[in-house]
């Protein structure tokens, strides 16, 4: 069973500019999050996406945006870069259901590094 | 609000040295506990689950555990090695997201 695929795996973007990450999930799985980490704010959820509707979000500005496909693809955008946007972000697949965490935990990609110079 | 804690935050030992890293979390009320391991500038891999019932689970050299009642769960890793180096993450699950400590960060000398 293939993992989760994020992609590209590296960025370099100059500030005010506009990027659009991506993740495949593990086939079945529904449920697609999103999470920043950085070196000083550990790991930091952003969303989660269940079925092409937003479900959860993070305490992140309106520049973070994301949206699910049909076939539970995801993509996460942040417009007008700040050098904070630096970081690596992570996506995570789980087969959770409506209301309750998945009994198989959670399996995330390799992560796009993102720079933002 | 769940909050997840991990000590120590940075761990150097010998190789070959048995070793246990701990979390600790606020709100016993956990669907589950996931350990992970992450080297640098890498993605998470997953180590292990344990689902609430469980008490304990085994994976090879590794060894996690689980007490709800006191908030804890510990990772023992038997006879380390150097590529055990790398950071260990526990997480729980909570309102569609995975709360995080911030990691313990292992160091295993030749």
């Amino acid at each position: 069973k293939a993992g989760v695929t994020q992609t590209p795996r590296y960025l370099i973007k100059t500030r005010g500019q506009q990027v659009t990450l991506s993740c495949s999930p593990i086939s079945g799985h529904r449920s697609v999050s999103w999470y920043q980490q950085t070196p000083g704010q550990g790991l930091q959820f952003l969303f989660e996406y269940f079925s092409e509707t937003q479900r959860n979000k993070g305490n992140f500005p309106g520049r973070f945006s994301g949206r699910q496909f049909s076939n539970s693809r995801s993509e996460m955008n942040v417009s007008t870069l700040e050098l904070g946007d630096s970081a690596l972000y992570l996506c995570a697949s789980s087969d959770t259901r409506t209301g309750r965490p998945s009994g198989y935990g959670y399996t995330f990609g390799s992560g796009t590094r993102l720079t933002v110079v | 609000k769940q909050e997840v804690t991990q000590i120590p935050a940075a761990l150097s030992v010998p190789e070959g040295e048995n070793l246990v890293l701990n979390c600790s979390f606020t709100d016993s009320a956990i669907y589950n506990l996931q350990w992970f391991r992450q080297d640098p500038g890498k993605g998470l891999t997953s180590l292990l689950l344990i689902q609430s019932s469980q008490r304990e689970q085994t994976s090879g050299r590794l060894n996690a555990s689980l007490d709800k009642s006191s908030g804890r769960s510990t990772l023992y890793i038997a006879a380390s090695q150097p590529g055990d180096s790398a950071t260990y993450l526990c997480a729980v699950p909570q309102g569609g997201k995975l709360i995080f400590g911030q990691g313990t960060e292992l160091s295993v000398k030749p």
